[in-house]
């Protein structure tokens, strides 16, 4: 049962601090996209790559975060530093082409940053 | 800028249709519908792509009007699992990379 996979499932941290969210997509899948979601924002759409390369990052505060594809079976999300209104679930997707595809959801990364 | 989904939120009996309403106020690539159920990530339902094209799954459908830039997801004989967020996200182009915007959900409950 092919699956995307999260690490860690839930994070705590201390405002300034560096987080670093890893993503294994499902194998073949060419396509990451990184998501957040709040109560507030709803669901955001923050980067995406395809065969590693990143096809758009405009979702994402350039300031402070950044997401890679060090190889073809994982995705960082990093933020550094990171703040209060980070808090959210982040959320990795992957897919086989582009953005009108399929998309399957790993389980998520619950943020809480005090 | 964010697609307007409604109603925000619609409650049922089992059994019975639903209709969600996704609207934009810019030109469509594609439509996306997702549903959510509390504490899980969202599980893709459907997309559609312009050339207003209606799609199915069991007995969920849902309609893409590319001129009116407007997509309705809906929901037939409804069943309790059934319940969740719906969520639908429009992509639109911009330049050379393409962008996808979601609506804030429309909650359904569906009642034995």
């Amino acid at each position: 049962d092919a699956r995307v996979t999260q690490t860690p499932r839930h994070k705590v941290t201390e405002m300034g601090q560096e987080v670093t969210m890893r993503c294994q997509p499902i194998l073949g899948h060419n396509t990451v996209f990184w998501y957040r979601q709040t109560m507030m924002q709803g669901l955001e759409l923050l980067a995406y790559f395809r065969n590693r390369a990143p096809l758009d990052d405009s979702g994402m505060p350039k300031d402070r975060f950044s997401a890679e594809m060090p190889d073809a079976t994982l995705a960082t999300l990093k933020i550094q530093p990171s703040e209060p209104r980070d808090s959210a679930v982040y959320f990795c997707a992957s897919g086989l082409s582009s953005l009108a595809e399929t998309q399957y959801f790993g389980p998520g990364t619950r943020l809480l940053v005090l | 800028q964010q697609p307007v989904q409604s109603p925000q939120a619609v409650i049922l009996r089992e059994g019975e249709d639903a209709v969600i309403n996704c609207s934009s106020s810019k030109a469509l690539y594609s439509v996306h519908w997702y549903r959510q159920k509390h504490g899980e990530a969202p599980v893709f339902l459907m997309i559609l792509l312009k050339g207003g094209e209606q799609k199915g799954h069991e007995k969920i459908s849902a309609s893409f009007n590319e001129k009116k830039q407007q997509s309705s997801l809906y929901l037939t004989a409804s069943q309790l699992s059934y319940s969740g967020t719906y969520f639908c996200g429009t992509e639109h182009s911009s330049g050379s990379a393409r962008q996808l915007t979601f609506g804030s959900g429309t909650q359904l409950t569906v009642l034995p």
